[in-house]
């Protein structure tokens, strides 16, 4: 069966200081992989996306950059932390075919101060 | 542009209630997929459950139940006899399609919280 594994669980950053998340999944080969990250409000937007290794897609460009340097690894990076960046950072895993449901992971609770 | 629009922010039953979410989509694709997804306190999204555009078929499961009405773009869940673990946030959601990159892109509504009292 497929699991997503996130690190950290929680972080608390300063404003302008790097960050580095962390996605892995196991159980499955090729997937399309997902960062989302849910604001106070609670929506969920859409952050990047990847269909394979070295292969991103940015939906909302902003200081955050995501990489995807191994088939079941997805990073989420920023050079410096905004107060705006705070939030909940969803990874998630859908399968080869584009339609397929996507899958969560635990999250990674961040506050920026 | 595609949109899920949840009106109910929050509601509050008492255990045992029959409760229903609404959501409403928006899109112009013939073709598309929709969600639904459980966020109970923990803050990790369960899915549900997904439907295609084609199968207008209601579903049943348990004590949840859906209802796709393509007539009037909606997808509402309800859940009978509900108790306090259905307490949560619950999102609908519309698959986009294949971006031009691939991918499968979901719009997410803004999600409706269910207090679920004894």
């Amino acid at each position: 069966s497929q699991t997503i594994h996130q690190w950290p669980a929680t972080l608390v950053q300063p404003v302008g200081s790097p960050l580095s998340l962390e996605c892995t999944v196991e159980g499955t080969s090729n997937p399309n992989l997902y960062w989302y990250r849910q604001a106070a409000g609670r929506g969920l937007q859409l952050l990047f996306y990847s269909v394979g290794i070295g292969q991103i897609s940015s939906e909302v460009p902003q200081n955050l950059s995501a990489s995807r340097p191994q088939d079941r690894q997805f990073i989420l990076s920023s050079k410096k932390l905004l107060l705006s960046d705070s939030g909940f950072y969803l990874c998630a895993l859908g399968g080869v075919a584009s339609t397929d449901t996507q899958y969560f992971g635990p999250g990674t609770r961040l506050t920026v101060l | 542009a595609q949109k899920v629009t949840q009106a109910q922010t929050e509601i509050s039953v008492v255990e045992k209630e029959d409760v229903t979410l609404d959501c409403v989509y928006e899109t112009r694709d013939t073709t598309y997929y929709l969600f639904w997804y459980k966020q109970p306190p923990s803050g990790e999204l369960v899915f549900l459950i997904r439907r295609n555009s084609f199968d207008e078929q209601n579903e049943i499961s348990g004590r949840y139940s859906w209802n796709f009405q393509k007539s009037t773009s909606s997808f509402n869940f309800t859940i009978t006899a509900s108790q306090v673990v259905d307490s949560a946030v619950y999102f609908c959601a519309l698959s986009e399609g294949e971006g031009a990159g691939g991918g499968n892109k979901l719009t997410f509504g803004t999600g409706t919280q269910l207090k679920v009292e004894l």
